[in-house]
C-alpha cells in the first residue's frame, strides 16, 4: 500500500533562513511525488512534482525538492524563507504503475511558520 | 473557467438534512477527484472519475455519500442524512487524465461544510 509520512507537524524558521519540510514515502513501484501548499481558508496549490529525470526539482515561489530513491524521501526546501511562505504544506505520492487508480495519497501536512 | 470551481463555498446545514456540493473542473480535464479534509485528519480520497469509465468509489466513507458526473464535466457530491462528523472541507480536483501518467492534479478552493 502507498503511504506518505511528514514527520513534523510544524516547522519554525526565521525569515531569511533556509527551510526544509520533510517527506518520506512508501510505494511498491516507482513513485510520482508532489508538493502542494495550502494557505489559510484556501484550497491546495501545486508547487512542484517529480516524475522522472533530474532528482532536483524546482517549482513555484523559489521552492525546490530533491528526490532520494535510496532514502525514499522527497524533502521540500527553500534557500531563504519569507514570512509569506507561512502555510500548510502537503506531500503526496502516486504509483507510476500498479493497482492504484492514480489518485494521490497525501501526508498529514506540515505547518510552516516563518517569523520576521 | 480558468480553474476548478466549487459551490457553495460555505454551507451550514442541520443534522439529518441532505446536501449537494458541486464541482466544475478545468475545461478539457477528463479526470475528476473528490477529497475530504477534516480538522487534524489530513486529506482523504473519496471518489475518482475518469472519462466514461466506472468511477472508483473506494474512498466513500458510507452509503450516505454518493457522487455523479454528468456529461463528463460537472460533478455533484451528495451527502444524505448529514452527521456532525461530516463537517469538513470537501475539495474537488481535476487533471488532464488519471495521475498515473504524472499529470498534475489541480484543486478548487473547497466547499466548507458545517453540520450543526
Amino acid at each position: 500500500a502507498q503511504s506518505v509520512a511528514q514527520p513534523e507537524d510544524q516547522v519554525n524558521v526565521a525569515e531569511g533562513n533556509p527551510l526544509t519540510v520533510k517527506c518520506t514515502y512508501s510505494v511498491s513501484g516507482n513513485p510520482y511525488l508532489f508538493w502542494y501548499v495550502q494557505y489559510p481558508n484556501r484550497g491546495l496549490q501545486f508547487l512542484l512534482k517529480y516524475i522522472t529525470g533530474d532528482n532536483l526539482v524546482k517549482g513555484s515561489y523559489g521552492f525546490e525538492a530533491e528526490f532520494n530513491k535510496s532514502q525514499t524521501s522527497f524533502h521540500l526546501k527553500k534557500p531563504s524563507a519569507l514570512v509569506s511562505d507561512s502555510a500548510l504544506y502537503f506531500c503526496a505520492v502516486t504509483e507510476r504503475y500498479g493497482g492504484s487508480q492514480g489518485n494521490l495519497i497525501f501526508g498529514k501536512g506540515t505547518k510552516l511558520s516563518v517569523k520576521p | 473557467g480558468a480553474g476548478v470551481s466549487q459551490s457553495p463555498s460555505n454551507k451550514v446545514t442541520e443534522k439529518g438534512k441532505d446536501v449537494e456540493l458541486r464541482c466544475d473542473p478545468i475545461s478539457g480535464h477528463t479526470a475528476l477527484y473528490w477529497y475530504r479534509q477534516s480538522l487534524g485528519q489530513g486529506l482523504e480520497f473519496l471518489i475518482y472519475f475518469q472519462g466514461n469509465s466506472a468511477p472508483d468509489k473506494s474512498g466513500l466513507p458510507s452509503d450516505r455519500f454518493s457522487a455523479e458526473r454528468t456529461g463528463g464535466s460537472v460533478s455533484t457530491l451528495t451527502i444524505q442524512r448529514t452527521q456532525q462528523e461530516d463537517s469538513a472541507v470537501y475539495l474537488c480536483a481535476s487533471s488532464p487524465t488519471q495521475d498515473r501518467s504524472g499529470n498534475t492534479i489541480y484543486f478548487g478552493e473547497g466547499s466548507w461544510l458545517t453540520v450543526v
